[in-house]
């Protein structure tokens, strides 16, 4: 079956940090896989995405790579920002048109 | 272009009770998702509608759940005799079919049940 599986959190970080937050999956087929936020008191927000292997999706100084070989699609910044703040959900999209998300990672960024 | 829109935003009602929410997806998607969202969990899918059809339901979707979206545009979802193992965030998220990766979602609506 289909399943993510991501990096508990909280995590907290200082200002200017490097972040990493682990994903990895379970699927069927060939899934396009993708990174979603979730920003105090608003919506789910799409952040990147990569439909196939070796794929980077890149959004906002965000990065992650869909490595096939080891099923992980981890999301990086180089340096966060108090901005960033937020709860990020990973998530597949199998064969059919369902979504599988994470339970999601809480990130605080402290100035 | 005003976005996912969901109402009510909060619902509290008593074990036992039917409530009703209604999504309204952006005007041209003709995509339209319904998930549930409980507390430290990510989202887990419910249903999907393509136009006005439903093409998809979920295990979790019990026979005390329905959803309809009889003209392609919104859609509502349907909870009848309620249990306090309802009470969770409920989203909708639309998108367009010619890039159905990509769903913009509402704000939710939250359920509550005493």
């Amino acid at each position: 079956g289909n399943s993510v599986t991501q990096m508990e959190g909280p995590v907290t970080l200082s200002e200017e940090a490097f972040l990493t937050i682990n994903c990895t999956y379970t699927a069927t087929g060939y899934p396009s896989l993708f990174w979603y936020v979730q920003y105090p008191g608003e919506g789910l927000q799409l952040l990147l995405k990569a439909t196939k292997a070796d794929d980077k999706g890149s959004n906002k100084g965000f990065e992650a790579t869909y490595r096939k070989e080891t099923t992980s699609f981890h999301l990086e910044k180089g340096s966060v920002q108090v901005s960033d703040s937020a709860v990020y959900f990973c998530a597949l999209r199998g064969t059919g048109n369902q979504f599988y998300f994470g339970t999601g990672t809480s990130l605080t960024v402290i100035p | 272009d005003t976005g996912v829109s969901q109402d009510p935003r909060h619902k509290i009602t008593k074990r036992g009770q039917n409530v009703t929410f209604r999504c309204d997806p952006i005007s041209e998607h003709n995509r339209l998702y319904w998930y549930r969202q409980t507390l430290g969990q990510g989202p887990e899918f419910l249903t999907y509608f393509q136009n006005e059809a439903q093409l998809e339901k979920s295990r979790l979707l019990s026979d005390r759940f329905s959803a309809e979206r009889p003209k392609g545009s919104f859609s509502t979802l349907e909870i009848q005799r309620t249990e306090q193992g309802d009470s969770a965030m409920y989203l909708c998220a639309s998108s367009l079919g010619s890039d159905s990766n990509e769903q913009y979602f509402g704000p939710g609506t939250r359920l509550t049940v005493t």
